[in-house]
């Protein structure tokens, strides 16, 4: 079983909608979890983290974690057809350095 | 430096030589961290380092590979005698600190290594 498991989707979603992305994880040690947006042939880029239970909102961005169910989400409000890229879901554990271990990543495709 | 620097951004390098990439991280960030990303695939861990120190190798595919830090700095990922296999790109993050839940790690641009 993989540490950190994404659908790959493709997950296709009309402009203006909410798209939501799941994120399950094994290691009840992970204490962070971190989403990144990565573009075809870039590097990923920073979304937002999120470390304690409930919801962290960021503009159009909302991270969700819940300890209990092991789960992490992302909802990406009012989507346009910029934010079409892969996102890819990460948890750390601190006391292994703080590493990020990746899932796959879930392809989302915002059409206009 | 604004970000994490890498370099070179391309390698194209044959079958049995040895490779070297560089990863400047961020001023002042004391973790340094080395992913690979093979094509459309995720990212896998290779090695971590908090100031020289490289704490967890647990990553490093073979003994061909391995990863240097100075000064706190500058880092070298080294490849021995590469495969084909080893065609992927190498991405280094670094962070402010490690054990913090808060501490967040940023990329570099990478370097896609071919192996022909």
């Amino acid at each position: 079983q993989k540490e950190v498991e994404q659908n790959s989707g493709p997950l296709s979603v009309p402009e203006g909608a909410i798209a939501s992305l799941n994120c399950t994880y094994s290691d009840r040690g992970s204490q962070s979890f971190f989403w990144y947006r990565q573009y075809s042939g870039k590097s990923p880029e920073l979304i937002m983290f999120i470390y304690s239970n409930g919801d962290k909102e960021d503009g159009r961005f909302t991270a969700q974690l819940n300890k209990a169910s092991q789960y992490v989400s992302l909802l990406i409000r009012d989507s346009q057809p910029s934010d079409s890229a892969t996102y890819l879901c990460a948890g750390a554990v601190y006391n292994q350095g703080g590493k990020l271990i990746f899932g796959q990543g879930t392809e989302l495709s915002v059409k206009p | 430096g604004a970000g994490v620097s890498q370099s070179p951004s391309n390698k194209v390098t044959e079958k049995g030589k040895d490779v070297e990439l560089r990863c400047d991280p961020i001023s002042g960030h004391t973790a340094l961290y080395w992913y690979r990303q093979s094509l459309g695939q995720g990212l896998e861990f290779l090695i971590y380092f908090q100031g020289n120190s490289a704490p967890d190798k647990s990553g490093l595919p073979s003994d061909r590979f391995s990863a240097e830090r100075t000064g706190g700095s500058v880092s070298t990922l080294t490849i021995q005698r590469t495969q084909q296999e080893d065609s992927a790109v190498y991405l280094c993050a670094s962070s402010l600190k490690t054990g913090a839940v808060n501490t967040e790690a940023f990329f570099g641009q990478g370097t896609r290594l071919t192996v022909v």
